[in-house]
C-alpha cells in the first residue's frame, strides 16, 4: 500500500537538543497529522493540521502544513527523554490516513 | 471519558483459521476505521464503517471483513488467516463531519501473530 516518504529514518540525539523531521507525498491531502507510537501501544495524536501554510505549536512541538498540501514537517525543541518512540506522519483525505514509515527517535542523556 | 478500547490484545491463531478482533470507539465518536500495521512500518488504511455500513476500503482482500454494531462497536474478521497476516490492527474512531477535520484518535491494538 501506499505510504509517505517520512525522514529521517532513525535519529539519535542528546538531550537538549532539537529535533526536525519531514514528510513528502505525491498527492495532495487536505489534513496533515503526526502521531507518537510507543512500543506495544497505538499511535497517539500530537498535532494536526488543517489548512496549506498553517504553523501549529503544541507545547515543545511545532508542526507545519505545506504550501502545496504535500509536505509537512515536525520540530521537537529542547529534546527530554520521554521523546524517544516512534513518529509518524499521516495524510488524510476524504475518509483515510496514509502514513508515513516512521522516524525513530532516540534521546540520549 | 473513555478513549478507543480493542480485544483483546494479543492472539496467536494458526495459518488457514478466522479471527474475530473487537472495537468500542471513543465516546461520542461514530465512525471506525480498521488499519494493519506490520512490524517496521507505518498503518495501513483497510476499511471504514459509519451507520453499520462499510463505506470506504483500501487495498485488502475480502478476507478481511467488518460490521458495526448500533451502538457504534465494530468487529475486523479475518479468514483463512496467512502468516502474512502477523500484524498489529489498530481501531481508529471518530465523529462524521464530513470529509475535513475529522480528528481520528487509535486505540492500542490486537497483536495477532499467525502460526
Amino acid at each position: 500500500g501506499q505510504q509517505l516518504n517520512q525522514s529521517p529514518q532513525s535519529m539519535f540525539i542528546q538531550e537538549g537538543e532539537d529535533v526536525s523531521m519531514n514528510c513528502t507525498s505525491s498527492s495532495i491531502f487536505n489534513t496533515w497529522l503526526w502521531y507518537k507510537q510507543d512500543p506495544g501501544e497505538g499511535p497517539v495524536l500530537l498535532i494536526a493540521l488543517y489548512k496549506a501554510g498553517e504553523l501549529t505549536s503544541n507545547g515543545r512541538l511545532t508542526a507545519q502544513f505545506g504550501i502545496t498540501r504535500k509536505d509537512s514537517f515536525l520540530n521537537i525543541s529542547a529534546s527530554i527523554p520521554s521523546d524517544v518512540g516512534i513518529y509518524f506522519c499521516a495524510g488524510q483525505n476524504a475518509r483515510q490516513l496514509t502514513f508515513g514509515s516512521g522516524t525513530q527517535l532516540t534521546v540520549l542523556p | 471519558d473513555a478513549g478507543v478500547t480493542q480485544s483483546p490484545t494479543h492472539l496467536i491463531k494458526t495459518r488457514g483459521q478466522q479471527v474475530t478482533l473487537r472495537c468500542s470507539p471513543k465516546s461520542g465518536h461514530d465512525t471506525v476505521s480498521w488499519y494493519q500495521q506490520a512490524l517496521g512500518q507505518g498503518p495501513q488504511f483497510i476499511f471504514q464503517y459509519y451507520e453499520e455500513e462499510e463505506r470506504q476500503r483500501g487495498n485488502f482482500p475480502d478476507r478481511f471483513s467488518g460490521h458495526q454494531f448500533p451502538n457504534y462497536s465494530s468487529e475486523l474478521n479475518v479468514n483463512a488467516l496467512l502468516l502474512g497476516d502477523s500484524a498489529l490492527y489498530l481501531c481508529a474512531s471518530s465523529l462524521n463531519r464530513g470529509l475535513s477535520g475529522n480528528t481520528i484518535y487509535f486505540g492500542e491494538g490486537s497483536w495477532l501473530t499467525v502460526v
